[in-house]
Parts: C-alpha cells; structure tokens; sequence
C-alpha cells in the first residue's frame, strides 16, 4: 500500500482558503485518493475521493496532479468548526490505510 | 436514519480482563469493519466482517477476536487485555466487499473509549 506523508500541523485565521498537500509517491495505478475528517472524541468523516483532475463537492476540493504522485485538498474559507484531524489515504477498496493525519487549527 | 452506533461509550478495564464491545452498522450497510486508535495515532485497521466471516484482517493477534450477527451489528472481543490495548475503538460500516472500485467509502461510528489500568 502506497505510504503518504502529509504535514503534521498546520495552522489558519477563519476566512483563508486551506491547502493540505499529501505526498504519495508510490501510488499505484488503481489507487485512488481519499481524505478524511476527524474531530476530537468522534470517527473520521469521508470528505472527498478522487483519481485524477480535479473533484469538488460541497465541502472541499481535491486537486491531483498528472503524476499522482501528489494531491492538495482544499478547504475554502475555513471557520472555527473546521478545526480537525485530516488524513489522506492512498490505496485500492480495504482495509482503509490511516496515517498520523494534519492537524488543522483555524485562529479566530 | 440511525448512523453507525456503538456501546459502550467509555470502559475502565484492569489488565488480564476480557471486554466486548458493540457495533450497530447503519441503516443499509452490511459490511463492518473495526479499527484501533492510540491517542495522536491514526486508527489502525483490526479486521473486516462480511456475511458473518471474517473477510480481512490487519496486524493484531489472535487476542482481538469479533463476531457478525445475521442482523450485521457486529462485536469486538479482545481477551487477556494488556496496558497498550487502551485505545479508542472505532467501527466502520460500508456496502459490500471491495471490488467496485475506488476505496469505498465508510461511515464511523463515534467509538468506544478503553481504559486499561
């Protein structure tokens, strides 16, 4: 399984756009991208998948390159709420590959 | 529409003792997976239950054992309990077995916290 590494904190004022960029340079060719959202006492929550491009939903946008060997999930305008754990997973179906994740901490 | 729900919410064992814990997968989903997660540390993946077998396993010894019931609610056992095994335990539902491409996606339950002292 593809081995991420992603940083390990990360911190921002309410209001800015968030980019948390995951290495992932032994992604193999049927592995898609996954990231997911944790809050303190709670599971992680999916927020976005992709392969390729670009994918946005209501919630962020993920942003791969050709290679794959990268991706950036972007958080638009973020607020207190979105303060969390983010991990990226790198891999094909199960078991999910959790990594120790970003810890996001929006500033007021 | 109940989410993934599991119980209990908190458990103080001593070491050397046995725990069960419970999974309710969500409305739909039949498929349920358990994951260990130490504080600061991502969840690690425990093992997979699909049709009432085990289907995956991850790195934990024969201690941590589960169960599905034909219902899909799923249990946790974990015998002889030691100090590293206090942890929050999350269970994750989902559709299916892999095979449809893409990393399916699972629903997390809020977890069981154990305390072992």
């Amino acid at each position: 399984l593809a081995k991420t590494t992603q940083p390990i904190s990360m911190d921002s004022y309410e209001g800015q756009e968030v980019n948390i960029t995951c290495s992932h340079n032994n992604i193999a060719t049927n592995d898609y991208i996954t990231w997911y959202q944790q809050f303190p006492s709670q599971g992680p929550r999916f927020i976005i998948q992709g392969y390729k491009t670009k994918v946005t939903n209501e919630v962020a946008s993920l942003f791969i390159p050709a290679d794959r060997k990268s991706s950036t999930l972007s958080l638009p305008r973020v607020s207190l709420s979105d303060t969390a754990v983010y991990y990226c997973l790198v891999g094909e179906n199960t078991p999910l590959v959790f990594g120790k994740g970003t810890r996001l901490s929006v500033i007021a | 529409d109940a989410g993934v729900t599991q119980s209990p919410t908190h458990l103080i064992k001593t070491r050397g003792q046995q725990v069960t814990l419970r999974c309710s997968p969500k409305s739909g989903h039949d498929t349920v997976s358990w994951y260990q997660q130490a504080l600061g540390q991502g969840p690690q993946f425990i093992f997979q239950y699909y049709e009432e077998e085990e289907r995956q396993r991850g790195n934990f010894p024969d201690r941590f054992s589960g169960h599905q019931y034909p219902n899909y609610s799923s249990e946790l056992n974990v015998n002889a309990l030691l100090l590293g095994d206090s942890a929050l335990y999350l269970c994750a539902s989902s559709i299916g077995l892999a095979g449809r491409g893409g990393q399916e996606t699972q629903y997390f339950g809020p977890g069981t916290r154990l305390l072992v002292l």
